[in-house]
């Protein structure tokens, strides 16, 4: 089982609609994750991070954390057209590893 | 210059050659790593350095070679690859070494092309 999994994609949303990213992650103990977008040919570029359950609001987009169900999301709100990226989920697993496990990413299109 | 800078932005290199990516972190983090990042695949990490020690290997092979002189420099030295190392090689650092909730700071990749 793959430790960080999302749904390769392409999303593909219309422009103004709310974009919705999920991630799932294989180690109940693991305590922190990271959300990344990376345009092609460039490097990942930290958008947002949630280290408790709930939700946590930065602008338009909104990180939701669930441990019980081992569940990360990230939710675009008003999508634009520069939000067609590739979106890594990333998080700290408790595995003693001293770095972040990515998933391979969701590629997001946003449709103007 | 602030950020992480990584050169160069481009490498091509023969089977046979040598050469070494460069990284350097301004932002006063203790931690740097090697990724990297194929095609359709996920970031792979390659190695941890915390306080310019080593503390993870991922079963990188030989053919790559580590080097971190202080906390804000880190090179990559390569040797006789192969063209399946062809990839982008991200550089990354963070204040603290996993299992602090530190982020990673991105560089811009080197794209390495092994003919």
């Amino acid at each position: 089982q793959k430790e960080v999994e999302q749904n390769s994609g392409p999303l593909s949303v219309p422009e103004g609609a709310i974009a919705s990213l999920n991630c799932t992650y294989s180690d109940r103990g693991s305590q922190s994750f990271f959300w990344y977008r990376q345009y092609s040919g460039k490097s990942p570029e930290l958008i947002m991070f949630i280290y408790s359950n709930g939700d946590k609001e930065d602008g338009r987009f909104t990180a939701q954390l669930n441990k019980a169900s081992q569940y990360v999301s990230l939710l675009i709100r008003d999508s634009q057209p520069s939000d067609s990226a590739t979106y890594l989920c990333a998080g700290y697993m408790d595995t003693g590893r001293r770095a972040l496990t990515f998933g391979s990413g969701t590629r997001l299109q946003v449709q103007p | 210059e602030t950020g992480v800078t990584q050169t160069p932005r481009h490498l091509v290199m023969g089977m046979t050659n040598k050469k070494s990516l460069k990284c350097e972190q301004h932002l006063g983090h203790n931690a740097m790593y090697w990724y990297k990042q194929s095609a359709k695949k996920p970031l792979e990490l390659m190695f941890v350095y915390n306080f310019k020690e080593q503390t993870e290997n991922n079963s990188v092979p030989s053919r790559f070679s580590p080097e971190c002189p202080n906390s804000s420099h880190l090179f990559l030295h390569l040797h006789t690859l192969q063209p399946e190392d062809s990839a982008l090689y991200l550089c990354a650092s963070s204040q603290g070494s996993g299992g602090n909730n530190s982020p990673l700071h991105f560089g811009n990749g080197t794209r390495l092309t092994v003919t």
